[in-house]
């Protein structure tokens, strides 16, 4: 069964630290996914990668970096914590040449 | 830049049909998406359309028309268990990301 994991369902943390998001996928993908998701906004895209050590911007990638060292892992990095990133994380992956992404089960974030 | 707008909320009663438009404005298009998302739930892919027309998959369809930047989710049947967040979603490039709309709530009542 397609499985992605994330670290953590939920983590608060204080404003100014850093902050690391796991993502972890089981079927072979290429392609990694981070997004935010906030009531009435929809989820938007953040950063995404097709390959290992690949990375691109996505819609919102201010204040944000990623790393992708293994091709079963990204990682999502808020360099110094903010109150307005407080939000829920939704990891994803695909597999090239399909069109469906697989969710993992979220993040909710909160900064203080 | 791209953007969708869909319906923030349809209501509708068990058994009855119902549709979620999704009109969108994109530099570049290769397909339209929809997911299902439960309250506190992952999203979950249900179709994606490519080319003009209806595509079913069960009580499900989803139809595209690449003319009218529009596309819509049609429901049949509907249950209690389909009470959740629609969301459209825009493949605009040769890469697989997705542009999401911000969700249509459906509340399926008795």
């Amino acid at each position: 069964d397609v499985k992605v994991t994330q670290s953590s369902r939920y983590l608060v943390k204080r404003t100014g630290e850093k902050v690391f998001l796991e993502c972890v996928q089981d079927m072979d993908h290429e392609n990694m996914f981070w997004y935010r998701q906030d009531p009435g906004l929809g989820l938007r895209l953040i950063y995404f990668s097709y390959d290992v050590k690949m990375k691109e911007k996505g819609d919102i990638p201010e204040g944000y970096s990623v790393s992708r060292e293994k091709k079963e892992r990204f990682s999502l990095i808020l360099e110094s914590a903010s109150t307005n990133q407080t939000s829920m994380y939704l990891c994803a992956s695909s597999s090239v040449g399909t069109e469906e992404q697989y969710f993992g089960p979220g993040t909710r974030l909160t900064v203080t | 830049g791209q953007s969708l707008e869909q319906p923030s909320e349809v209501t509708a009663v068990e058994g009855a049909i119902v549709q979620i438009n999704c009109t969108y404005q994109t530099s570049g298009f290769y397909g339209l998406s929809w997911y299902q998302q439960h309250d506190g739930g992952a999203p979950t892919f249900l179709s994606y359309n490519a080319l003009d027309g209806l595509e079913e998959t069960g009580r499900f369809s989803s139809f595209l028309s690449r003319s009218d930047s529009y596309g819509y989710l049609l429901l049949q049947e509907l249950q209690m268990k389909d009470s959740a967040s629609y969301f459209c979603a825009v493949r605009g490039s040769g890469y697989s990301t997705l542009t999401f709309g911000k969700g249509t709530m459906l509340l399926v009542s008795p």
